[in-house]
């Protein structure tokens, strides 16, 4: 059975701490996504990876960063957490090079900020 | 970014009643899907439908796509209350270096035993 795996499902951090997210995916996927989603909003891009190394933005980067020093980890990044960041956050992963395929998603960290 | 919009944001109906959910979309694409959130959980794929097809049907789900609207619709058969979820649409563009999904707002489902 095909995983992505999120570190945590809940976590309540304080203002100004640096927040880790992880991913962890088990189906060789070249692809990596870290969405974030809030009601009424859906789900917005922050982040996605391509291949080891590589990272490119997506529509809110902004108070984030990311890290892939390994193909089957994302990382996702809150430098210096505020409570604005409060938020559901969904990693996933899909192939790149085969067409037509779905994403695979991780079962979400519901982050707090206080 | 192109986005999916799902219309009705919020659908209630009772079991073994047929829900009908929209999505419209702005740009070319190459597939689109759909996808199911139980509440508090991640995105679940349900069916995708290529540019190229009209309908698809998966047991209960019927997809349509209109590519010249920029449309899809997905309908749910004799619904069941363990069908009570969030739906999403995603479109899929080959853009740039990697293959992102759009997702839009979504439609809550509810159905009532």
């Amino acid at each position: 059975d095909v995983k992505v795996t999120q570190s945590s499902r809940y976590l309540v951090k304080r203002t100004g701490e640096k927040v880790f997210l992880e991913c962890v995916q088990d189906m060789d996927h070249e692809n990596m996504f870290w969405y974030r989603q809030d009601p009424g909003l859906g789900l917005r891009l922050i982040y996605f990876s391509y291949d080891v190394k590589m990272k490119e933005k997506g529509d809110i980067p902004e108070g984030y960063s990311v890290s892939r020093e390994k193909k089957e980890r994302f990382s996702l990044i809150l430098e210096s957490a505020s409570t604005n960041q409060t938020s559901m956050y969904l990693c996933a992963s899909r192939s790149y090079y085969r067409m037509n395929t779905e994403a695979f998603f991780g079962q979400g960290t519901r982050l707090t900020v206080v | 970014s192109q986005q999916g919009e799902e219309d009705p944001q919020a659908l209630s109906i009772q079991e073994g009643e047929n829900a009908t959910m929209n999505c419209s979309y702005k740009t070319s694409i190459n597939n689109l899907q759909w996808y199911r959130q139980n509440s508090g959980r991640g995105l679940v794929h349900l069916i995708l439908i290529r540019s190229n097809e009209r309908e698809k049907h998966s047991g209960r789900l019927r997809v349509t796509l209109d590519t010249s609207k920029k449309s899809s619709s997905l309908l749910i058969t004799a619904s069941r209350a363990a069908d009570t979820a969030s739906y999403f649409c995603a479109t899929d563009a080959y853009e740039g270096s990697a293959r992102q999904l759009t997702f839009g707002s979504g439609t809550q489902l509810t159905v009532l035993p």
